[in-house]
């Protein structure tokens, strides 16, 4: 069966500093993976999203990009982080080459809390 | 563009309570329409998928019904738990690129014991 790990489940961080949040996918081949913002009473707002290896689509204008080093693995990264970036962040992946009738499954999420 | 709206914002009834939640979309050209359970703090788990073609899924005492046409959903639980409060979040997939996934503001639920 298909699983989806992100890590780590809390981070908090000075304004500045670099950041990493990482997900993998087991289970499945060539899926589409996504990177999520969810800010504290408000809906989610999809920040990348990502059809294969090392192709990335960016949705909004931010501080974040993403990287797609294999398969499986996703990277949300930031050079220097804002308060602006505090929110709560989730992975999710969807059957790639199967089509559009396939759900998405999310990850457990990362708190990231910038200070 | 689609646009996902639910309604009620938050809910809460008393334990025991069959409850409906609902969701409506703009546009009926949709691939399938997914509810998701949020928990506090939590990720998203998937509760039911429904594709364009079906009528109605469902697990347990979670039944979600889809009428294309009309553009709406609805979640329907039955005897609600304790345990079943949580954030109801509707989604619906539309269009042919990879990013056309939308998502409603969500249904905060409340269950008394």
């Amino acid at each position: 069966s298909q699983t989806i790990h992100q890590w780590p489940a809390t981070l908090v961080q000075p304004v500045g500093s670099p950041l990493s949040l990482e997900c993998t996918v087991e289970g499945t081949s060539n899926p589409n993976l996504y990177w999520y913002r969810q800010a504290a009473g408000r809906g989610l707002q999809l920040l990348f999203y990502s059809v294969g290896i090392g192709q990335i689509s960016s949705e909004v204008p931010q501080n974040l990009s993403a990287s797609r080093p294999q398969d499986r693995q996703f990277i949300l990264s930031s050079k220097k982080l804002l308060l602006s970036d505090s929110g709560f962040y989730l992975c999710a992946w969807s059957e790639g080459y199967r089509g559009l009738n396939y759900g998405y499954t999310f990850g457990s999420g990362t708190r990231l809390t910038v200070v | 563009k689609q646009e996902v709206t639910q309604i009620p914002a938050a809910l809460s009834v008393p334990e025991g309570e069959n409850l409906v939640l609902n969701c409506s979309f703009t546009d009926s050209a949709i691939y399938n329409l997914q509810w998701f359970r949020q928990d506090p703090g939590k990720g998203l788990t998937s509760l039911l998928l429904i594709q364009s073609s079906q009528r109605e899924q469902t697990s347990g005492r979670l039944n979600a019904s889809l009428d294309k046409s009309s553009g709406r959903s609805t979640l329907y639980i039955a005897a609600s738990q304790p345990g079943d409060s949580a954030t109801y979040l509707c989604a619906v997939r539309s269009g042919s690129n990879n990013n056309d996934m939308r998502f409603g503001a969500g249904t905060r639920l409340t269950v008394k014991p």
